[in-house]
């Protein structure tokens, strides 16, 4: 069974704050992702990564960076958060071998800027 | 780019009733993998099911799609509404071109009345 779990789960900031996200994966799963969630845009990808030191850009990257130091883990870095920022984050990861697509998801971190 | 589209974002049904949720999808790709996810509440989102091959009816947990690439269509249908399927459901798609990205539509929270 897949497992990705993410830390703190819950994050109250203030704006111009530093927040970091962290995901680790066990699943020896190449690829991993950032999404936000929000209510009328649904699952939006921020970054992704198919392995140690690779980042590629999502579709909402603006106001984040990301950072993946090993296989299993991945952060996602807000180093000036805004009220815009807050949501709840989904990370994820995915084998990628081209036959199963299939993304496991965390449990989410919702994250508050105030 | 890639693009999916939910028409509904909020569907409201009474149980027992037939469900149809609407997905339409753009790619210039012709192997794309299209997906139904479902986040229930405080749980993750998770794959309920997948195609890539055109006309095929795809089943899963009581829900089934069909892939109809002539209409770019990959709607999710049940037969019988139960309670227990209140949830948000996402389509999604892969180009299948190999960088792994998939792109979510906005989802549809699905709301069954007794």
């Amino acid at each position: 069974e897949a497992a990705v779990t993410q830390s703190p789960r819950n994050k109250v900031t203030v704006t111009g704050g530093n927040v970091t996200l962290s995901c680790r994966q066990t699943n020896s799963h190449n690829y991993m992702y950032w999404y936000r969630q929000d209510t009328g845009h649904g699952l939006r990808l921020i970054h992704y990564s198919y392995g140690a030191g690779n980042l590629q850009i999502g579709d909402v990257p603006d106001g984040y960076k990301a950072t993946r130091t090993t296989q299993e883990d991945f952060f996602l870095l807000l180093e000036l958060a805004s009220p815009s920022q807050t949501s709840l984050y989904f990370c994820a990861s995915s084998d990628g071998l081209g036959v199963s697509y299939e993304q496991y998801f965390g449990p989410g971190t919702r994250l508050t800027v105030l | 780019g890639d693009s999916v589209t939910q028409k509904e974002g909020l569907v409201t049904l009474t149980e027992g009733l037939p469900v149809m949720l609407n997905c339409t999808y753009q790619t210039i790709y012709s192997n794309a993998f299209l997906f139904w996810y479902v986040h229930y509440l405080n749980e993750s989102p998770r794959l309920l099911l997948k195609s890539s091959t055109d006309n095929k009816r795809t089943e899963h947990q009581g829900f089934h799609a069909t892939l109809h690439k002539s209409s770019s269509s990959f709607h999710l249908q049940k037969s019988s509404a139960q309670l227990s399927d209140s949830a948000l459901y996402y389509c999604a798609l892969s180009p299948n071109y190999g960088n792994e990205k998939i792109t979510f539509g906005a989802g549809t929270k699905l709301t069954i009345k007794p």
